[in-house]
């Protein structure tokens, strides 16, 4: 079975600093991977989604992720991070099971951001 | 605008009472999907549907039921047995494939009082 694991829970930043969000992800065959986004008492914004190519694909506001099979990765990066973005980060892996699309999400990461 | 409509937004429920949440969508889209957010946890998913008169436990399936009796529509149904219902729920929809991604709606959050 598929699993997502997010190994921060919390993550403080300074408005103009870089972020970087990690994300593994535990799968036996090719994985197919998203980053979505959730502001308070809202539904889920996909950010980004990987399914096979080039390793390094680029999402809306800015943020981009980069696919590492060797390390079971596909952490989530943007080089300054605005005010906006402080919300809670989910990383995600679809799979093909018996019954259907699974689609498995991590326990998240929130993410602040100190003006 | 296509998207997918959950409702309402805010439910409360009497310990022993079986309550039904709605979701709609008219993206055409096959799949659809349940899932249960508390804080620190992450998306837990409930159940999951990829055609008309067919679905499949998720993962914390006790305590739940739905049913797909139309493309658009699959409500879940919180009953009695669920010991711990409050919580946040979203309803997803995807398109077929692995290679779709799934959209959401806005939540229902569900309060026991």
């Amino acid at each position: 079975a598929q699993s997502v694991t997010q190994p921060d829970i919390h993550i403080t930043v300074s408005e103009g600093a870089s972020l970087e969000l990690r994300c593994n992800y535990s799968y036996g065959a090719t994985p197919y991977l998203f980053w979505y986004v959730q502001s308070p008492g809202q539904g889920l914004q996909l950010l980004l989604k990987y399914f096979s190519g080039d390793t390094l694909v680029q999402g809306i506001k800015g943020f981009e992720a980069e696919f590492k099979r060797s390390q079971s990765s596909f952490n989530l990066r943007k080089p300054s991070v605005h005010w906006s973005d402080a919300a809670e980060y989910f990383c995600a892996v679809g799979a093909l099971t018996g019954g259907g699309n699974k689609l498995t999400f991590g326990t998240g990461t929130q993410l602040k951001v100190e003006l | 605008d296509g998207g997918i409509t959950q409702s309402p937004k805010y439910l409360f429920r009497k310990e022993g009472q079986n309550v039904t949440l709605s979701c709609e969508q008219n993206l055409n889209h096959d799949a659809m999907y349940w899932y249960r957010q508390d804080p620190g946890q992450g998306l837990r998913l409930i159940y999951y549907s990829q055609i008309v008169n067919d679905f499949q436990k998720g993962d914390i399936a006790e305590g739940y039921s739905v049913s797909r009796e139309k493309k658009e529509s699959f409500p879940l149904t919180v009953t009695s047995a669920q010991k711990n219902p409050t919580a946040f729920y979203l309803c997803a929809s995807k398109g077929q494939g692995v290679r779709t991604e799934a959209f959401f709606g806005q939540g229902t959050r569900l309060t026991v009082v």
